[in-house]
């Protein structure tokens, strides 16, 4: 069993559409929750981090953790078309040297 | 913002031969990784390192590869003969603190042939 599953997609949305990205996870040793945004040739980049349960929001951007379910999502309001991307969830715990990354979903906005 | 940057940005070489990838991580930064990403797969780790050792590593970073901290400012990643297989885009990371997330450089593409 992989340790970060995501929907590889594509997922395609007409721009102003409300985004909804997933990602389980096995461990329940995960603590650290990622999301990072990666562009074509590009290195990942980060967009939310966030700790245990809960949701954290910056700007059209809401990151949402269920750790009793093992569920992580991305909310993307407002959507345009320069968030077309691979969105990448990644996990890990604070006693582990590693990120784990799911295998990405990619995201395209239609104009 | 301070960013991790990686040299070159692509490598051509042949099937047999050494390559050193080079990254500066950010300069505060302490903890250093490798991940690399076949074309379409997704991204895994290779390597990790702090305090001048490594701290982890996969079962893809086997005896062809080392890494190395030769000042205070570079980290790089050996292939010391290339295969067809390594061919992909090579990731530097770095983050500050052990709960602080990874920052990560553009990468360099390194094509075997």
């Amino acid at each position: 069993q992989k340790e970060v599953e995501q929907d590889p997609g594509p997922l395609s949305v007409p721009e102003g559409a409300i985004v909804s990205l997933n990602c389980t996870y096995s461990n329940s040793a995960f603590q650290y929750f990622m999301w990072y945004r990666q562009y074509s040739r590009k290195g990942p980049e980060l967009l939310m981090y966030t700790y245990s349960s809960g949701n954290k929001e910056d700007g059209r951007f809401t990151a949402q953790v269920d750790k009793s379910s093992k569920y992580i999502s991305l909310f993307i309001r407002d959507s345009q078309p320069s968030d077309s991307a691979t969105y990448l969830c990644a996990a890990w715990y604070s006693s582990a040297s590693k990120i784990i990354f799911g295998s990405g979903t990619r995201l395209s906005i239609r104009p | 913002e301070p960013e991790v940057t990686q040299t070159p940005s692509h490598q051509v070489t042949q099937m047999g031969q050494e390559v050193i990838l080079r990254c500066v991580p950010i300069s505060n930064h302490l903890y250093f990784y490798w991940y690399r990403q076949i074309l379409g797969q997704k991204v895994e780790f290779l390597v990790s390192f702090y305090n001048n050792e490594i701290s982890e590593k996969s079962e893809i970073f086997d005896d062809q590869f080392s890494v190395e901290r030769p000042d205070g400012s570079n980290f790089t990643l050996k292939i010391r003969s290339t295969k067809l297989e390594d061919s992909a885009m090579y990731f530097c990371a770095s983050r500050d603190r052990g709960d602080s997330p990874l920052h990560f450089g553009n990468g360099t593409r390194l094509t075997v042939t």
